[in-house]
C-alpha cells in the first residue's frame, strides 16, 4: 500500500513558469487537500476537494488552481510562480467518516521559485 | 477567528516527560488531532481525542483536554531522542471537513 504519493519530490522554476503538483492516493478516500508549510505558521489549506468532480477553496488559495478528475488524483497548479510560491507543498487524503477527519499526508514536494 | 495556537519550541533531557500545549478557538469541533512531522517527512497522525472526553492515554502518550479553556496537551512520557520532531496539534470544523493546524511545536531531546 503506497498511501499518498507526491510527484514531484523537488522542483526549481523560475518566476512565471508554470507548473503541476500531483497526489496519488490508493485507499479510496473521498477527501483530497493541498496545504503550503512555512516557517513558523504551521500548515495552511490551499484547496480541497470532497469528491471527485468536485473543488473549493481553503485559506490561501491565490494563484492556485485545481483539479479532481478521478477520484484517486489531486492536482494543484501554478499558472505563473512567484518567488511568493517558495514553500514546501504536502497533500493529504481523508476517508472522513463519522465526523473524524483523519489526514494521511505524503512526503512533500518542496518547491523553490527563483 | 480560527487560530491555533502552539508554542513553537520545547527542549527537554531525554528520560523526562514532555507537555506540549495547544489552544483551540472553536468549542464545536469534534475531534482534536496530534500529528508528528519528523525532518523531511510529511505529517503522521499520533493520536486523537473525541470532544466529549478529558484524556486519552496511547502507552506514552497522554491526552488531556480541557474544553472549558479550549486547551489541549499532549504528554509524552520517558522523552527519547527519536521523540524529537515537530507536533502539530489540530481541531476539525465540521463544515466541509477542513483541520486547522497550529503553527507547530519543535520539540528538541537532548541526551
Amino acid at each position: 500500500n503506497a498511501g499518498v504519493t507526491q510527484t514531484p519530490k523537488f522542483r526549481v522554476l523560475k518566476t512565471g513558469q508554470s507548473m503541476t503538483l500531483l497526489c496519488a492516493q490508493d485507499m479510496n478516500h473521498e477527501y483530497m487537500y493541498w496545504y503550503r508549510q512555512d516557517p513558523g505558521m504551521g500548515l495552511r489549506l490551499i484547496h480541497y476537494s470532497v469528491g471527485e468532480g468536485t473543488t473549493a477553496k481553503g485559506e490561501v488559495p491565490d494563484g492556485y488552481n485545481v483539479s479532481r478528475l478521478k477520484k484517486q488524483n489531486f492536482l494543484l497548479g501554478l499558472e505563473s510562480a512567484a518567488p511568493s510560491q517558495t514553500s514546501v507543498y504536502f497533500c493529504a487524503s481523508s476517508p472522513h467518516r463519522e465526523g473524524k477527519n483523519i489526514q494521511y499526508f505524503g512526503a512533500g514536494t518542496r518547491l523553490s521559485v527563483l | 477567528g480560527e487560530d491555533v495556537e502552539q508554542s513553537l519550541f520545547l527542549s527537554v533531557r531525554e528520560g523526562d516527560s514532555s507537555v506540549i500545549n495547544c489552544t483551540y478557538t472553536d468549542s464545536s469541533s469534534t475531534y482534536l488531532y496530534w500529528y508528528k512531522q519528523e525532518p523531511g517527512a510529511g505529517l503522521q497522525l499520533l493520536t486523537y481525542i473525541f470532544s466529549n472526553m478529558d484524556m486519552k492515554q496511547d502507552q506514552r502518550l497522554t491526552v488531556l483536554l480541557n474544553k472549558k479553556d479550549k486547551h489541549l496537551s499532549l504528554r509524552i512520557a520517558d522523552t527519547q531522542t527519536g521523540d524529537s520532531a515537530i507536533y502539530f496539534c489540530a481541531e476539525s470544523k465540521t463544515a466541509g471537513g477542513k483541520l486547522i493546524f497550529g503553527q507547530g511545536t519543535e520539540l528538541s531531546v537532548k541526551p
